[in-house]
């Protein structure tokens, strides 16, 4: 069966600090995405930030970037200058192909 | 382009009632996905529907729970004889048919459901 597990159900980092969330995955597939998803309060679900599973090269979006460990099956995001408006749940998914499994979130809250 | 919508975004309910969702895939996009999304939880997979067809619906609860997409208009998901565990947030998702494995789904901003 295909699980994503995020470990951190709650973190919280100072402005303009860098904090790293963690994710695993399990999968028998070979190729595949993987997704970071911001949902803020509105619970509207944002895409932060996706990986394919081919591509060696990490991932980049502004201040968003992943560390990417196929062979640990390991896909933590990474927030650089954190900002107020970086505080929501984030989510990490997989999907091999059509069917998103997501995990159970991680709470970040960035502090003034 | 308008992004995927959906209505009602948020619905009561008293318990025995039916709820019907509704969500209009993005302009182009054949294939829709419904997940769940219970208090404190991921989204998790119901169903994935092409125009009138239902192609994987290995998510949905076996009883109560249906879901369409027509030739015309909008994918329905309906809930019969709602129950207090029925409450959470339901999200759309759309997608193209590019043809490959893989196409990027695209998320509606979710209907809240509140059974009372």
């Amino acid at each position: 069966a295909q699980t994503v597990t995020q470990s951190q159900p709650e973190m919280s980092v100072q402005e303009a600090e860098t904090v790293t969330l963690s994710c695993t995955y399990d999968t028998s597939e070979s190729n595949y995405y993987l997704f970071w998803y911001k949902q803020p309060p509105s619970r509207q679900m944002i895409l932060v930030i996706r990986q394919e599973a081919y591509k060696q090269q990490n991932a980049t979006e502004n201040r968003f970037s992943v560390n990417f460990q196929k062979a640990a099956k390991s896909f933590s995001l990474k927030i650089s200058d954190s900002q107020l408006g970086d505080t929501a749940m984030y989510f990490c998914a997989f999907t091999g192909t059509y069917k998103y499994i997501f995990g159970t979130g991680t709470r970040l809250k960035v502090l003034a | 382009n308008a992004g995927v919508m959906q209505n009602p975004r948020h619905l009561v309910r008293r318990r025995g009632q039916e709820a019907r969702l509704r969500c209009s895939p993005m302009k182009g996009h054949s294939h829709v996905y419904w997940y769940r999304q219970l208090p404190e939880e991921g989204l998790k997979f119901m169903v994935y529907l092409q125009k009138e067809n239902i192609i994987d619906e290995s998510g949905m609860p076996k009883e109560r729970f249906s879901a369409e997409f027509p030739k015309e208009g909008p994918s329905i998901l309906r809930i019969q004889q709602v129950v207090r565990g029925d409450s959470a947030a339901y999200f759309c998702a759309s997608s193209p048919n590019t043809g490959s494995s893989y196409n990027e789904q695209f998320f509606g901003p979710g209907t809240r459901l509140t059974v009372l």
